[in-house]
């Protein structure tokens, strides 16, 4: 299937820094790809849908001032959140689709703000 | 809109077990149907799938069977084993490029 490249996989950063997290499709092109995140043992809470050339559309009650979505080309869409706070301590997970029926995932990444 | 529900976990089996885990969903259209497996620590991965009515999706020796009349898209596996431990999610995909809609998934722990 298609590959999905999440980086970094884990990242540590101190309260008040912003972290980019970045989401490649490594063999196809994604028109549209999806951020997550995910508590411990919880289902994935859908963020925002990112599409290439355009505005990333939010989910009610994520604030998109907080989390900067970017999909600059068919093959990159990057998450940044900006001034973290240990709130923000979750794992993130992107995925993508480019009209096929299912959706690939990236690896996840694991933000802890210290 | 659209929904999925599967059951609830966690669910522990022994080593060599029958496995079900039980999703029915609800949407307007005629979905594709999914099973998503998440190991710890990582992202999805696509664990089979079905995209119409009838359809039998397997893969590692999971199965799933797309059944319109109940609504359902029930795991099974016949005999499972300690490395199927993980999260399993349910998911439904009403039209191309937009978002899946994800069961609150069912966390599986298999012991030796």
């Amino acid at each position: 299937g298609a590959v999905v490249s999440q980086h970094p996989s884990w990242v540590i950063c101190k309260s008040g820094t912003s972290v980019k997290i970045e989401c490649r499709s490594l063999d196809f092109q994604a028109t549209t790809m999806f951020w997550y995140r995910q508590f411990p043992k919880q289902s994935l809470m859908l963020m925002a849908t990112s599409n290439e050339g355009s505005k990333a559309t939010y989910e009610q009650g994520v604030e998109k001032d907080k989390f900067l979505i970017n999909h600059a080309s068919l093959t990159l869409s990057t998450l940044t959140v900006t001034s973290a706070h240990p709130e923000d301590s979750s794992f993130y997970i992107c995925s993508a689709r480019a009209g096929s029926t299912e959706a690939f995932f990236g690896q996840g990444t694991r933000l802890t703000v210290v | 809109g659209d929904s999925v529900t599967q059951m609830e976990g966690p669910v522990t089996l022994s080593e060599e077990a029958f496995l079900t885990i039980n999703c029915t969903y609800t949407a307007t259209g005629y979905p594709s149907l999914f099973w998503y497996v998440q190991y710890p620590g990582e992202g999805l991965q696509l664990l089979l799938k079905a995209t119409k009515a009838d359809d039998k999706g397997s893969n590692k020796g999971f199965e799933a069977t797309y059944r319109k009349e109940t609504t359902s898209f029930h795991l099974e596996k016949g005999s499972v084993q300690v490395s199927d431990s993980a999260v399993y999610f349910c998911a439904l995909s009403d039209q191309g490029n937009t978002p899946l809609v994800f069961g609150k998934g069912t966390r599986l722990s298999v012991i030796a």
